[in-house]
């Protein structure tokens, strides 16, 4: 069975300071990978995307990066926080490469800057 | 404007009553997607439902693509039902995997 894991679960961090937030995937090879995030009262929106190792697209500029340095892991990114970065970030995994295919979530992380 | 609107935006319910939630899209859907968010913001998918009718123990969605909706109903609600249920939609223009989600629907059922 696949499982996704991130970390970490919250953070509470300074403005100006960096970030990463990681995930992996485990029992799925080659999958799809994204990040989501969503600011308080407001809807999920897709930040990343990458389809393969070390090929990242950004969907929305926030002044945040990713990378996929390996096949089952996905790293969010920025060396300097925004108070506008609060908010809760869902990693999620797919397979196929249709927009019709299944997304799965992580447990996501609450990021608090301040 | 927003493509994906979900309604209501909250609802009270006592337990043991039914609850009808609906999901109105207005691009092409390719895919769609009902969650329930947890009050820690995590989510629990519930369907996978792009077209016709699933069930879930208590759960039921319909999606009807021709008039771009979808319904979440639950049956017999119990007071662990409550909670935040978003729908998202997978739609046949755009990147891959990009889910449009709707802003929810918060329902709290009372004992």
């Amino acid at each position: 069975a696949q499982t996704i894991h991130q970390w970490p679960v919250a953070e509470i961090k300074a403005v100006g300071s960096p970030l990463s937030l990681g995930c992996t995937i485990k029992g799925k090879s080659s999958p799809n990978l994204y990040w989501y995030w969503q600011a308080t009262g407001g809807t999920l929106q897709q930040l990343f995307y990458s389809i393969t190792v070390g090929q990242v697209e950004s969907v929305v500029q926030l002044n945040l990066s990713a990378s996929r340095p390996k096949d089952d892991q996905f790293i969010l990114s920025t060396e300097k926080l925004l108070l506008s970065h609060s908010g809760f970030y869902l990693c999620a995994w797919s397979q196929g490469t249709f927009s019709n295919e299944r997304l799965f979530f992580g447990h996501g992380t609450k990021l608090s800057v301040l | 404007g927003q493509q994906v609107q979900q309604s209501p935006a909250s609802l009270v319910l006592q337990e043991g009553e039914n609850a009808e939630l609906q999901c109105n899209f207005s691009t092409s859907l390719n895919s769609m997607q009902w969650f329930y968010q947890r009050p820690g913001g995590s989510l629990v998918s519930l369907f996978y439902n792009p077209s016709g009718t699933k069930h879930s123990g208590r759960l039921t969605s319909t999606t009807v693509i021709k008039e771009r909706r979808s319904s979440l109903h639950i049956s017999s609600s119990q007071t662990t039902d409550s909670g935040t249920y978003l729908c998202a939609l997978g739609s046949v223009t755009g990147n891959t995997g990009k889910l449009i989600f709707g802003l929810g629907t918060t329902l709290q059922v009372q004992p």
